[in-house]
């Protein structure tokens, strides 16, 4: 059984241009979790998605940043206009329903913005 | 609201010498505590979880944690280490019950160290 797959693992993009991080949960999970680890601080929730719908933002920066969880095809986290404050790692995480359950995270991808 | 606290952001111990990560927490409401652990440039792994019932947990790779409500502490501790044990360690926390889902409030993390 296939953990949480995210990809790409390494991102490299220019000041301005767009980042798109994919995420596929595990087999049968069909609650999606975004988190952001920043350089030197620990992982702050950014958004939880089911399939279609997006159940709690509050951890999404207001601007430049969206998250989708499709019917079909993986989750994507999509950030417009990079800047270097966004290099980071991105972790999704997912579970098999959403309330009282562990979660489960990928390998994380490392967005660098020069 | 939760808070985790993370004591000490750097631990460093011998091999074969006890492990003590400290995590004290804070939440309006019974909390769901969990240990993760991540090795360089990789995702978190779960350790071990507290939800409901016996306070002593024991989670994979030797590693067990002790939920102390009186003390809102569930501190990480392992009898001897490993070498492999070097890794960073997050403390976690989200409200327990049926208001639990996946949006976890995480520690600082302490960067354990093991030398030979």
């Amino acid at each position: 059984n296939a953990g949480v797959m995210q990809n790409p693992r390494h991102l490299v993009r220019r000041r301005g241009q767009e980042a798109r991080l994919r995420c596929s949960p595990m087999k049968g999970h069909s609650h999606v979790y975004w988190y952001r680890q920043l350089p030197e601080e620990g992982l702050k929730f950014m958004v939880y998605l089911q399939k279609e719908n997006i159940i709690d933002e509050s951890g999404m920066p207001k601007e430049r940043f969206s998250a989708e969880f499709p019917k079909e095809g993986p989750s994507i986290l999509r950030i417009q206009q990079v800047v270097r404050g966004d290099s980071a790692a991105y972790f999704c995480a997912s579970s098999p329903r959403g309330t009282g359950n562990t979660i489960y995270f990928g390998e994380g991808s490392w967005l660098t913005v020069v | 609201a939760q808070s985790v606290t993370q004591l000490g952001s750097h631990v460093s111990v011998s091999e074969g010498a006890l492990v003590l990560l400290r995590c004290n927490y804070s939440s309006s409401v019974p909390p769901y505590l969990f240990w993760y652990v991540q090795y360089p440039n990789q995702g978190l792994q779960l350790l071990l979880k507290y939800t409901t019932g016996a306070t002593l947990v024991k989670g994979i790779n030797g590693f067990e944690a002790e939920f102390k409500k009186s003390e809102t502490s569930f501190h990480l501790t392992k009898p001897s280490a490993h070498m492999s044990d070097a890794a960073e360690y997050f403390c976690a926390v989200t409200p327990g019950g049926g208001t639990s889902y996946g949006k976890l409030t995480f520690g600082q993390g302490t960067i354990l160290t093991v030398h030979p």
